[in-house]
């Protein structure tokens, strides 16, 4: 059963930093890439971050572009996301997920598993 | 503000056959493919549709895709209380190099 459990959510200040982890279990994880979504409040789905199955190639959404930074590590099969200088519209419930279909041209990553979120509140 | 316009409710009875549509540009649907999830809040998305039209094992049949230039639609036939969620359009923008949702899609079973 694939399984992915997200941690590291809690409360921050506005231009604080907070790491997130996601830990897989129960597929290849070496050989999936991976994505973080996020859900601010009373909004929609949000793409945030990929990477690919070794990490020398990443994504990152427009509106977290030059302070969030996603990486993983194979020999924990953990992925993880550095989020810096965090606003308040950082605000959201952050999902891990694998990403399938990664690198075919014409293709958009399907995300096929999801873990349930962590919570990340940004507020003084 | 999403590059991918969906309707902001729809709502059908139970039987009925409802469709959400997912409408972007060039860049966007019009040269990348399209996915579909379907989100209850407090629970995690799930996958419904990849690759324009593919279901993925465990997804009734009930569930379709479509596309059409730089329109994609996800039709729901034989409407049930349960499906009451909200619907998430998704494909890769060019020019943004990465993933776009749409706004989403709530879908109410009346």
């Amino acid at each position: 059963e694939v399984q992915l459990v997200e941690s590291g959510g809690g409360l921050v200040q506005p231009g604080g930093s907070l790491r997130l982890s996601c830990v897989a279990s129960g597929f290849s994880f070496t050989r999936s890439a991976m994505s973080w979504v996020r859900q601010a409040p009373g909004k929609g789905l949000e793409w945030v971050s990929a990477t690919n199955w070794n990490g020398d190639t990443t994504y990152h959404g427009h509106s977290v572009k030059g302070r969030f930074t996603i990486s993983r590590d194979n020999s924990k099969s953990a992925i993880y996301l550095q989020m810096n200088s965090l606003g308040v519209d950082d605000t959201a419930i952050y999902y891990c997920a694998r990403a399938e279909g990664w690198s075919i041209v014409g293709t958009t990553p399907y995300l096929d598993h999801w873990g349930q979120g962590t919570l990340v509140t940004v507020s003084s | 503000q999403s590059v991918l316009t969906q309707s902001p409710s729809v709502s059908g009875t139970p039987g009925q056959r409802v469709t959400i549509s997912c409408s972007g540009s060039s860049s966007n649907i019009g040269s990348n493919t399209v996915n579909w999830y379907q989100h209850l809040p407090g629970t995690a998305p799930r996958l419904l549709i990849y690759s324009d039209d593919q279901r993925p094992s465990g997804v009734p049949d009930r569930f379709s895709g479509s596309k059409s230039g730089t329109s994609a639609s996800l039709a729901i036939s034989g409407l049930q209380s349960e499906d009451e969620a909200d619907y998430y359009c998704a494909t890769w923008d060019n020019p943004l190099n990465g993933v776009e949702f749409g706004g989403g899609t709530k879908l109410t079973v009346l």
